[in-house]
């Protein structure tokens, strides 16, 4: 049981270039979520989905699209990346248990943009 | 203001000591509570849950105060293990609100 897998681990940009960051989880969650961490910010929702076919946004949309076509899959997409968008990412997938939604989280992407 | 807010430390423990973290969250329609561990350059993962009568995992124990909307984790008989940032976690609607960590260091 692999739980949440992303890659790349790390990933080098040039402003401007546009790339996806993948996140597979094999755990049947419906809920999946990616999260920006900063120093100093905490982690911050970019996108979320609850089930295939739906996604909204979250905290800090801008900059990243995402789709949702099956259960297992969520990836991220830079469209045009901004030194900005240099962070740590995480993909989470969530079960909710008597209301309570427990999240577990990929190892996490380093990206860097130049 | 932060919805969750946490000192970000760090706190210097030595080994065996107790240590307590505190958290205030700012929607009081907030729905579960939750401590998460996370690592140096690791993803955060789950250490307890946390209910309103209080809750205790071994050597862990957390604490909801809803009137006064602050969370707390105690650790007792600290490891050089606990090193790690505990982050304070808030359910909102469906969304996880995550304060910036409190930050532990247990020296022997």
């Amino acid at each position: 049981n692999a739980g949440v897998t992303q890659t790349p681990k790390f990933q080098v940009l040039k402003t401007g270039q546009s790339m996806t960051l993948q996140c597979a989880q094999d755990m049947n969650h419906e809920y999946m979520s990616w999260y920006r961490q900063d120093p100093g910010m905490g982690l911050r929702l970019i996108h979320y989905s609850v089930g295939a076919g739906i996604t909204d946004q979250g905290e800090v949309p801008n900059g990243y699209n995402v789709s949702r076509s099956t259960t297992e899959d969520f990836p991220l997409r830079l469209l045009s990346a901004a030194p900005s968008q240099t962070s740590v990412y995480f993909c989470a997938s969530s079960y909710s248990t008597s209301g309570k939604n427990i999240q577990y989280f990929g190892a996490g992407t380093r990206l860097s943009v130049l | 203001r932060k919805e969750v807010e946490q000192d970000p430390g760090p706190f210097n423990v030595p080994e065996g000591a107790t240590v307590a973290f505190n958290c205030t969250y700012s929607n009081s329609a907030s729905q579960s509570f939750f401590w998460y561990r996370q690592d140096c350059r690791k993803e955060p993962k789950l250490l307890m849950s946390v209910y309103s009568s209080g809750n205790e995992d071994g050597r862990f124990t957390a604490q909801l105060n809803r009137a006064s909307q602050y969370i707390s984790l105690l650790i007792r008989d600290s490891k050089l293990s606990d090193s790690a940032t505990y982050l304070c976690v808030v359910n909102s609607f469906q969304k996880l609100v995550f304060g910036t960590g409190t930050r532990l260091l247990v020296s022997p």
